[in-house]
């Protein structure tokens, strides 16, 4: 267990619908990665967030937005719905503002859109 | 771009059989590239390597970065079936707060 926490496990949801997945990160840690994992495919960057402030971008759709609240946990937003949005999605986290340790990664988030 | 490649996509190997994994980047500011092993869900920390710590050790896993070459090298000895997982890697720069990763290698292990 990373003692990274992510809700929920799974979601099954339509095209055209918004959903929101949910990130706790690990107790001190004040940096949250998103990543998206779809089939066959590696993490990809979506957003980094540092003790609330966003840091990095990566290839996030226009359709997608995140934030990290007060209390450090993070709230990845996914709109309008596709097909191709289906996919593992992971939160992980860092004591670390800089890339300069390791991540703990959650179980992640599986999003099915039918 | 920063970009990661790993090789092979995929290995089938028997047990007691010893495997290399590679990584290869092509990065500026090189900090530190990372290991993990991909079960069935979170991926989990193996190693880091950076210009001061190049070669790693735990148990059966080891690794190796090669700076000049911009790669490096997973080897697992003695394999068993519970080292069948996804190995990604992924790398760091300086002045950026990415972690880029590659898309993996799927191994199998056999009994």
């Amino acid at each position: 267990d990373s003692g990274v926490t992510q809700t929920p496990k799974h979601l099954i949801t339509a095209t055209g619908q918004r959903v929101t997945l949910r990130c706790s990160p690990r107790s001190g840690d004040l940096s949250v990665y998103w990543y998206q994992q779809s089939l066959d495919q590696g993490l990809q960057f979506l957003i980094q967030y540092y003790n609330g402030e966003e840091r990095a971008k990566g290839n996030i759709l226009e359709r997608f937005s995140a934030q990290q609240f007060p209390d450090l946990h993070s709230e990845l937003n996914l709109s309008s719905l596709e097909l191709g949005d289906s996919a593992l999605y992971f939160c992980a986290s860092s004591v670390f503002d800089a890339n300069t340790g390791e991540l703990f990664f959650g179980e992640g988030s599986r999003l099915t859109v039918l | 771009e920063d970009k990661v490649v790993q090789s092979p996509l995929s290995l089938v190997v028997h047990e007691g059989d010893t495997v290399t994994l590679n990584c290869s980047y092509e990065v500026t500011n090189f900090r530190s590239l990372l290991w993990y092993k991909q079960e069935k869900k979170a991926p989990t920390f193996l190693f880091m390597l950076t210009s001061s710590g190049i070669e790693k050790k735990s148990g059966r896993l080891s690794s190796i970065l090669d700076k000049k070459e911009l790669s490096s090298i997973l080897n697992i000895t003695a394999t068993q079936t519970g080292d069948s997982a996804i190995y990604l890697c992924a790398f760091t720069a300086s002045g950026t707060y990415k972690y880029i990763f590659g898309t993996g290698t799927r191994l199998k292990v056999l009994a």
